[in-house]
């Protein structure tokens, strides 16, 4: 029944790995983002889809990369993976356009750990 | 350049007593702004959300009441119960559709029994 669901919930890896996060919604909803919360616990938007398209990509280093197999699908590559890039990362999902005011719904987040 | 801020990174209240939550905004161009709840190793939930062409906004025992002119928004819950303790994140968007939301960092509420 998981709405929006990650995994893994949890990802240590050694710097200079590349590792993928994948997140699956099931809520029929046309977009889906991606999030970074850093030590600062500011929750920052790093990309948006919306069918497929790259709707938003805010200054995220090209070690990130996100992929779209499907529309209830948004998968996050990073390469190279550095100490910096050690933060929780959430996907969220909403339909743009509804009737209601249309909110995120988050994933439970993945905590990445870079040694 | 943090856009929506949360000064307070924390707060205790008794239980059945009132919390407020505060939210300031520097951005004169958001028009939509929403409280979202976290618990711990959950992912963020949405609880209410106000557009700038109100003033209030209420559901149950949460109030969100923004005054643009001081780029503040604030989220009143009352009474506090301890399932209320949680991180209460404050989020603006430039558009209905909230694609681009930009988030504080979020205050971490304490409800005591």
């Amino acid at each position: 029944d998981t709405a929006v669901s990650q995994t893994p919930k949890y990802l240590v890896t050694q710097m200079g790995n590349d590792k993928s996060i994948k997140c699956e919604q099931n809520l029929g909803h046309d977009t889906m983002y991606w999030y970074k919360q850093d030590s600062k616990k500011f929750l920052k938007i790093m990309f948006s889809y919306n069918n497929k398209e790259l709707i938003i990509n805010e200054t995220v280093p090209n070690r990130f990369s996100p992929k779209s197999p499907d529309k209830a699908h948004l998968n996050l590559h990073i390469n190279s993976l550095e100490l910096g890039d050690s933060a929780v990362y959430f996907c969220a999902s909403s339909q743009p356009g509804s009737q209601v005011l249309d909110t995120q719904y988050f994933g439970p987040g993945t905590r990445l750990t870079v040694l | 350049d943090q856009q929506v801020r949360q000064n307070s990174p924390s707060l205790s209240v008794q239980e059945g007593r009132i919390s407020i939550l505060n939210c300031d905004y520097t951005n004169s161009m958001f028009d939509y702004f929403l409280w979202y709840k976290k618990y711990p190793a959950e992912g963020p939930t949405f609880l209410i959300s106000i557009s700038s062409i109100k003033d209030k906004n209420e559901d149950g025992r949460f109030t969100v009441f923004l005054n643009k002119s001081a780029k503040h928004l604030s989220l009143h819950i009352v009474p506090s119960q301890p399932g209320d303790s949680a991180v209460y994140f404050c989020a603006a968007s430039y558009t209905y559709n909230n694609n681009d939301m930009r988030f504080g960092a979020g205050t971490r509420l304490t409800v005591k029994p």
